[in-house]
């Protein structure tokens, strides 16, 4: 079976800062990962991936996110946060082999506040 | 803007109504998607249509029923919900769904379903 951890439920710091959002997964298999970012009375809207290749990966909005193989994480940054960024990150994880029947799984969410 | 289009934006309904909720994508995604999303929780699978074909149901009592007339098109028909069925109902789409499984699923901004 395949999990996403994302160990904090709330991550608060003041703008102009630098921000990381953790993510750790788990799978039989290689990764896909994906980090979405979900603002209130919205839909998730897709930040980023990582497929294959290089390990840092940049995205919409600024956001980056580096792969770990070793730690089997993928965290997302961005070097100065906006209080625009304020919202709700979900990592999500499909294994790349097929296992738990391709399905995309998430992590509970990171409330991120951006104070000003 | 998101392109893929879900309406009602907000529904109630009483627990002996029928109802039904649409999406539709104009992306050519073969590849489509209903979630359940309650408040600050990730969103959960329910279905999965695979080139209009359903492929996946994650054991979804019988009072939600699916439906996909068309490649663009998804309807979700509702009967005699319960209150615990009040949540922000998502639908996704992606290109393809096991053969293209590094395709981010694009999310359209949901349902507010409240059952009375």
């Amino acid at each position: 079976a395949q999990s996403v951890a994302q160990p904090e439920d709330q991550v608060n710091v003041a703008e102009g800062n630098p921000l990381t959002v953790k993510c750790t997964y788990s799978v039989s298999g290689n990764p896909y990962l994906f980090w979405y970012v979900q603002y209130p009375n919205r839909g998730l809207q897709f930040l980023l991936k990582y497929i294959t290749g290089d390990n840092l990966v940049k995205g919409s909005y600024g956001f980056e996110a580096e792969f770990n193989k070793s730690q089997t994480s993928f965290h997302l940054k961005k070097p100065s946060a906006l209080v625009s960024d304020s919202a709700l990150y979900f990592c999500a994880v499909r294994d790349v082999s097929g296992g738990s029947n391709y399905k995309l799984t998430f992590g509970k969410g990171t409330l991120l506040t951006v104070n000003p | 803007d998101t392109e893929v289009t879900q309406t009602p934006k907000h529904l109630v309904m009483g627990m002996t109504n029928k109802k039904s909720l649409k999406c539709e994508q104009h992306m050519g995604h073969r590849a489509m998607y209903w979630y359940k999303q309650k408040a600050k929780k990730p969103p959960e699978l329910m279905f999965v249509y695979s080139y209009e074909k359903l492929s996946i149901n994650e054991s979804v009592p019988s009072r939600f029923s699916p439906e996909c007339p068309n490649s663009s098109l998804l309807n979700l028909h509702l009967h005699a919900l319960q209150p615990e069925d009040s949540a922000l109902y998502l639908c996704a789409s992606s290109p393809r769904d096991r053969e293209y499984s590094n395709q981010p699923q694009h999310f359209g901004d949901g349902t507010r379903l409240s059952i009375l």
